[in-house]
């Protein structure tokens, strides 16, 4: 299994939304709906924001949303706030209890 | 509210085996969901290692299959991972995790450095 394609960096100002893409195969992102976002800022544990896809958990913004379309999953954080300046990671099933995440995108609120 | 916590050396000898132990609280493990571990070398991404169901069922991560090896302790309510033959390439933060259909409950991680 290998990982999940995520953009190295992307950026934008404060109030405006981003996206951050997360590319899979037929055999991850594609055959489920099971792909989560996780939040870690420096030296810290990952926090998830997005589950199944476009759920959020409770007390998550909802200025965060998630959506799939096909093998490619994407996480779009609207009306951009300095605390969101953080790495983000997808997760996505791979089919036999097995997982794989992606490279990770680091996000910088200008 | 559910709380891991990691614990074990935090230093390994290259060829040794590195050994964590993951202390679960507020919720106990018996009543269900999968187990897991999951690593990041400094300044690199996420990798899942490996998750165990409360029954003892395990999975691994095929890269490190041959190495790895995940316990549970129902009555400790607490799981382990052991991984052999450590290279510097093992250096990472290792954190545990409650599985569902993701992670949500993570321990703080632990820093596990491999070097003579």
């Amino acid at each position: 299994q290998s990982a999940l394609t995520q953009p190295a960096s992307v950026s934008g100002s404060p109030g405006q939304s981003i996206t951050i893409s997360c590319t899979g195969t037929s055999s991850d992102v594609g055959s489920y709906n099971l792909v989560s976002w996780y939040q870690q800022h420096p030296g810290k544990a990952p926090k998830l924001m997005i589950y199944e896809g476009s759920k959020r958990p409770s007390g998550v913004s909802n200025r965060f949303s998630g959506s799939k379309s096909g093998n490619t999953a994407s996480l779009t954080i609207s009306g951009l706030q300095a605390e969101d300046e953080a790495d983000y990671y997808c997760c996505s099933y791979a089919g036999s209890s097995h997982w794989v995440f992606g490279g990770g995108t680091k996000l910088t609120v200008l | 509210q559910v709380q891991l916590q990691e614990s074990g050396p935090g230093l390994v000898k290259p060829s040794e085996t590195l050994s964590l132990t993951c202390a679960v609280s507020g919720y106990s493990i018996s009543s269900g969901y999968y187990w897991g571990w999951i690593r990041q070398p400094p300044g690199k991404g996420l990798e899942w290692i490996g998750s165990i169901y409360h029954s003892g069922s395990t999975y691994y991560n095929p890269s490190l299959k041959s190495r790895v090896t995940i316990s549970v302790d129902t009555s400790k309510n607490q799981f382990s991972l052991k991984l052999s033959s450590v290279t510097a390439a093992d250096t990472a933060v290792y954190y545990c995790a409650r599985v569902r259909d993701y992670f949500d409950y993570w321990g703080q991680g632990t820093l596990v450095t491999v070097s003579s």
